[in-house]
């Protein structure tokens, strides 16, 4: 199993701002995903970040408002642009392994 | 397209109970996985229990099982003499070999009276 660490695990930003969200991994894996989970409901996956290649969007989700940075097979970063209160979410990454995903400890993040 | 389906939203069972959860899923995949994930009060994500599409036989983790129908595309988790630490949100999700992408249904909410 991978052990996944992110920061911040919890914030409170003002709208129109930006938040950029880290996540670490314990080992090297290909593939690293990242979810939003908004109050009381699933995740819902925003992208998926390959190493060396830019990420790939699901429908509905832009860079312009959620770039994600994958600068090595250990880390990602996602930034979630231009806040509103319709952004207050927990944040998940995860990664792929040999048979499942695992998931980071999430990012609660409140728009003031 | 992948879609999971979860039509209980909210469930009590009261302990050493045994409770099903319902999941429905639909996918164009021919080779696929479903699991079962646990994400407590807590957030974390937790792996309760996976299966894959082309074995027939259920499987099972403990006092976790599944009833896996290939045909009517159904996977639903029995929990077996449940545990006040069952208490937890839960996601039936597909998944498939080609991306590692999955999709996950809209959450179970059980709660495990003492």
């Amino acid at each position: 199993s991978a052990v996944i660490s992110q920061k911040p695990s919890r914030d409170i930003c003002q709208r129109g701002t930006s938040l950029t969200i880290q996540c670490q991994v314990d080992s090297q894996v290909t593939m690293m995903f990242w979810y939003r989970q908004q109050p009381g409901q699933s995740l819902t996956l925003i992208a998926t970040a390959n190493q060396g290649s830019e990420a790939t969007y699901e429908s509905g989700f832009v860079i312009d408002k959620f770039p994600i940075s994958r600068p090595n097979l250990t880390f990602s970063t996602l930034t979630v642009s231009n806040l509103s209160p319709e952004d207050s979410s927990i944040y998940l990454c995860s990664v792929a392994g040999p048979e499942t995903q695992y998931f980071g400890p999430g990012t609660r993040l409140l728009v003031l | 397209a992948q879609t999971v389906t979860q039509s209980q939203p909210e469930m009590s069972v009261q302990e050493a109970e045994t409770v099903t959860l319902s999941c429905t899923y639909d996918t164009s995949e021919s080779n696929y996985y479903l699991f079962w994930y646990k994400q407590p009060p807590s957030r974390q994500m937790i792996l309760v229990i996976r299966q894959e599409a082309y074995k027939q036989q259920n499987a099972t983790e403990n006092r976790f099982s599944v009833n896996f129908q290939k045909a009517a595309k159904s996977f639903s988790l029995k929990i077996s003499d449940s545990q006040l630490g069952d208490t937890a949100m839960y996601f039936c999700a597909t998944g498939d070999y080609r991306d590692d992408k999955i999709i996950f249904g809209k959450g179970t909410r059980l709660h495990i009276l003492p």
